[in-house]
């Protein structure tokens, strides 16, 4: 168990929808990062946030959205959904800034179906 | 292009039998990390190499960098079942505060 916890597990929506994946890092994590992974593109980066500040950004599309709150967990939102959104958002946490010392830290992920 | 290169894409062995996947950067790395997804679920994180010419052993799995070229090896001795799944890299290419990961390595591991 990485102490990473994600919810929901799994989540099935039609195209045009709106959806919400909660993200809670391990214990004493201030850094959050988001990523997706698909079939075709692989575990592509989407953005991270360290102490509720959002520290730096990949391949993520204006329609995702993403926060950090006070408690430090975080929230993806995905909005306008299409079919190709469907894949598995992962959320990760490491204790530093920077990675130098501390790994990443996975959680089990969301699976997002698009119908 | 992938910034990080994984080979093999996928790998059946017998159990029992030795294998090792590589991983290349195109780019300077700022540290490799290694990573165990079992499919569909989340990414155990293995092992860290900073360092050129490092390398580090957990059970049977071992790992080393070259940063000069710029790749690491993971070696796996004595495979068994329960080492199946997707091993991927991962390294801090930017160095900055993200991972960008190889496309992964599929083994199976025959009993």
């Amino acid at each position: 168990d990485s102490g990473v916890t994600q919810t929901p597990k799994h989540l099935i929506t039609a195209t045009g929808q709106r959806v919400t994946l909660r993200c809670s890092p391990r214990s004493g994590d201030l850094s959050v990062y988001w990523y997706q992974q698909s079939l075709d593109q692989g575990l592509q980066f989407l953005i991270q946030y360290y102490n509720g500040e959002e520290r730096a950004k990949g391949n993520i599309l204006e329609r995702f959205s993403a926060q950090q709150f006070p408690d430090l967990h975080s929230e993806l939102n995905l909005s306008s959904l299409e079919l190709g959104d469907s894949a598995l958002y992962f959320c990760a946490s490491s204790g530093d800034l920077g990675l130098r010392n501390s790994p990443l830290h996975f959680g089990n992920g969301t699976r997002l179906t698009v119908t | 292009s992938q910034e990080l290169e994984q080979s093999p894409q996928s790998l059946i062995v017998q159990e029992g039998k030795n294998l090792t996947i590589n991983c290349t950067s195109s780019k300077t790395l700022y540290g490799l990390y290694w990573y165990k997804q079992k499919y569909g679920e989340g990414l155990i994180f293995l092992m860290m190499l900073q360092k050129g010419g490092e390398e580090k052993s957990h059970e049977k799995i071992t790992a080393k960098l070259d940063e000069k070229k710029q790749q690491s090896s993971l070696h796996i001795t004595a495979s068994q079942p329960s080492h199946a799944g997707i091993y991927l890299c991962g390294a801090a290419i930017w160095a900055g505060n993200m991972l960008t990961f190889g496309g992964g390595t599929r083994l199976m591991v025959k009993p």
